[in-house]
């Protein structure tokens, strides 16, 4: 019964490739938010969606596009894969309205791009 | 632009002693600040909060200070224990706002046992 699930969690790809990782809550979050830890561990944040509002780090390149088909799921989908997308990728969902805004986090993607 | 930094980029303590970690911002509209705790190969772990309008709070063996004068707030880990050995990193929000968590590079604390 995992909380925030994320498939695959390793992906290995060639540049020019497009590629989707997948997000699942079950906690009756109302938003959902997609990370990115790059090699030098930091984590910044790339997308929060909530009740079909997305707001966009405006760093994050247009090749990166999410996708809510319901309040449960965020996927995440990169088109044109380059070298320096290789990063760890994750997702984490909050209750907004009446909670403390404490999110939780899936385990993580590692996509490579070779 | 990094709004969150972790100077310590790790800390090492002996068993039972306490463990102090750092972390200062620079925005003075962050308005809520978290602490999480990462294992290898896991997503980050929630692990304590704390909002502006207090100076402390306590859970356990977890307390985090803030001095919002001084934009810095600390995690106290008494007594350490080894399966507290993780990353550790500093967040924070505004809560009435993009509810985005701007990270710190966070801090490696290894316990010796």
């Amino acid at each position: 019964d995992t909380a925030v699930s994320q498939t695959p969690k390793y992906l290995v790809t060639q540049m020019g490739n497009d590629k989707s990782i997948k997000c699942e809550q079950n906690l009756g979050h109302d938003t959902m938010y997609w990370y990115k830890q790059d090699s030098k561990k930091f984590l910044k944040i790339m997308f929060s969606y909530n009740n079909k509002e997305l707001i966009i780090n405006e760093t994050v390149p247009n090749r990166f596009s999410p996708k809510s088909p319901d309040k449960a799921h965020l996927n995440l989908h990169i088109n044109s894969l380059e070298l320096g997308d290789s990063a760890v990728y994750f997702c984490a969902s909050s209750l907004v309205r009446g909670g403390n805004n404490e999110q939780f986090f899936g385990p993580g993607t590692r996509l490579t791009v070779l | 632009d990094q709004q969150v930094k972790q100077n310590s980029p790790s800390l090492s303590v002996q068993e039972g002693r306490i463990s102090i970690l750092n972390c200062d911002y620079t925005n003075s509209m962050f308005d809520y600040f978290l602490w999480y705790k990462k294992y290898p190969a896991e997503g980050p772990t929630f692990l304590i909060s704390i909002s502006s309008i207090k100076d402390k709070n306590e859970d356990g063996r977890f307390t985090v200070f803030l001095n919002k004068s001084a934009k810095h707030l600390s995690l106290h880990i008494v007594p350490s224990q080894p399966g507290d050995s993780a990353v550790y990193f500093c967040a924070a929000t505004i809560i009435r706002g993009a509810n985005n968590l701007f990270f710190g590079t966070g801090t490696r604390l290894t316990v010796i046992p």
